[in-house]
């Protein structure tokens, strides 16, 4: 999507491996969130960042699951022992409006393809 | 707590018929409710908003009504398009607005 840049766009990766997926906002906003979208299924919330921290990381799965945002900026997404149930689509949203308006709006990027071999 | 329950799938109109597709929430607080769609191979992006209850969301034609006191946010659409063919993920924010929660989504198909 327009002023979220993911990547890489797809990843393959065998099983055991660590893994990185990038999300730069563009334009800086505070808020960013990763979400991960499996196959069949619905939007899992991962992990959501105001500025460089990380208020909200209840959704991460595992402890194999880790996060990092820099600068207010580009955060990292790090996978590490990948394993096949891992394989999904890693979605980055920023968002957009005051965290105080109620009216805050997710713009999406257009995601990276994991697969796990 | 919060979350969205919305339709099951996969929806397959043909072209000009009408749209519905439910989705119910539950939330504390006042939450914002939305309405993005995924086309294929594509992002998802915002289709429609409402911030309050009684706000009618629309665009390109989708409506969505704030329903307070039915705890809904039914998507519609009069006449869909093969254009059309997407999915449809209803959510809601809280936690003033910080927080966001999808439902599973919604397979819509629309055949000429």
């Amino acid at each position: 999507g327009a002023g979220v840049s993911q990547s890489p766009s797809n990843k393959v990766t065998e099983k055991g491996k660590d893994v990185e997926l990038r999300c730069d906002p563009i334009s800086g906003h505070t808020a960013l969130y990763w979400y991960r979208q499996s196959l069949g299924q619905g939007l899992e919330f991962l992990i959501y960042f105001q500025g460089n921290s990380a208020p909200d990381k209840s959704g991460l799965p595992s402890d194999r699951f880790s996060a990092e945002r820099t600068g207010g900026s580009v955060s990292t997404l790090t996978i590490q022992r990948t394993q096949q149930e891992d394989s999904a689509v890693y979605l980055c949203a920023r968002g957009t409006g005051g965290p105080f308006s109620g009216a805050n709006v997710l713009t999406f990027g257009a995601g990276s393809r994991l697969t796990v071999l | 707590g919060n979350s969205v329950t919305q339709m099951e799938g996969p929806v397959t109109l043909s072209e000009e018929a009408f749209l519905t597709i439910n989705c119910t929430y539950t939330a504390t607080g006042y939450p914002s409710l939305f309405w993005y769609v995924q086309y294929p191979g594509e992002g998802l992006q915002l289709l429609l908003k409402a911030t309050k209850a009684d706000d009618k969301g629309s665009n390109k034609g989708f409506e969505a009504t704030y329903r307070k006191e039915t705890t809904s946010f039914h998507l519609e659409k009069g006449s869909v398009q093969v254009s059309d063919s997407a999915v449809y993920f209803c959510a809601l924010s809280a936690n003033s607005g910080n927080q966001f929660y999808f439902g599973t989504g919604t397979s819509l198909t629309v055949i000429p």
